[in-house]
């Protein structure tokens, strides 16, 4: 069965750093790019970024909402992908979602993790 | 960017009906590359249908989708009570994945 379950929400002050995990099972996660989307409470679902199998170079593409901020890597051998952020502001509040894939349909979806940024 | 407009902001309706929900393009999705979500109160989005048509792995056949170009369509004929929900589509034939500011189904 594919799960992601994704980890480290929490409350963070504004210009403060938080790593979030997304921790896999399920599938070969060294085949596939994760994706990840968040929705700010009562908002809609904003793509964030993904990164590609290293097979296909490990490429990252970021929303320009986060690109400079947000970075997002992996640990094959551990089967987890990261999404580091930095310079946390109160528009970043919400909940995380991670997703397998780019350029195709997410099949399967984390049960998200909350970030609230506020001072 | 591909920017996704949903209509209508919501739709009222009772079940048994058949809802049609509009996803409109900013410019054409290449190969039909548009995808459905349900997403009900404090869960996760569930894919419905991707491809612009095709059903996802269990999705009831109530759930049917059509479009290309830069018009889409999600219809769900004879709505079962727990189909009330927010629908959102999605783009994914470019780098940057969009989506739609969803529609929300109420009875």
């Amino acid at each position: 069965e594919v799960q992601l379950v994704e980890s480290g929400g929490g409350l963070v002050q504004p210009g403060r750093s938080l790593r979030l995990s997304c921790t896999t099972s399920g599938f070969t996660f060294g085949d596939y790019a994760i994706s990840w989307v968040r929705q700010a409470p009562g908002k809609g679902l904003q793509w964030v970024g993904f990164l590609t199998s290293k097979s296909l170079g490990a490429t990252t593409e970021y929303a320009a909402s986060v690109k400079g901020r947000f970075t997002i890597s992996r640990d094959d051998s551990k089967s987890i992908a990261y999404l580091q952020m930095n310079g946390l502001n109160t528009d970043d509040t919400g909940v995380y979602y991670c997703t397998r894939g780019v350029g195709a349909p997410f099949d399967y979806w984390g049960q998200g993790t909350l970030v609230t940024v506020s001072s | 960017e591909i920017v996704l407009t949903q209509s209508p902001g919501t739709l009222s309706l009772s079940p048994g009906e058949r809802a049609t929900l509009s996803c409109r393009a900013s410019q054409s999705v290449s190969s039909g590359y548009l995808a459905w979500y349900q997403q009900k109160p404090g869960q996760a989005p569930r894919l419905l249908i991707y491809g612009a048509s095709r059903r996802a792995t269990g999705i009831p056949d109530r759930f049917s989708g059509s479009g290309s170009g830069t018009d889409f369509t999600l219809t769900i004929s004879g709505l079962e009570p727990e189909d009330f929900a927010v629908y959102y589509c999605q783009q994914y034939g470019r780098s940057y994945d969009t989506f739609g500011q969803g529609t929300k189904l109420e009875i």
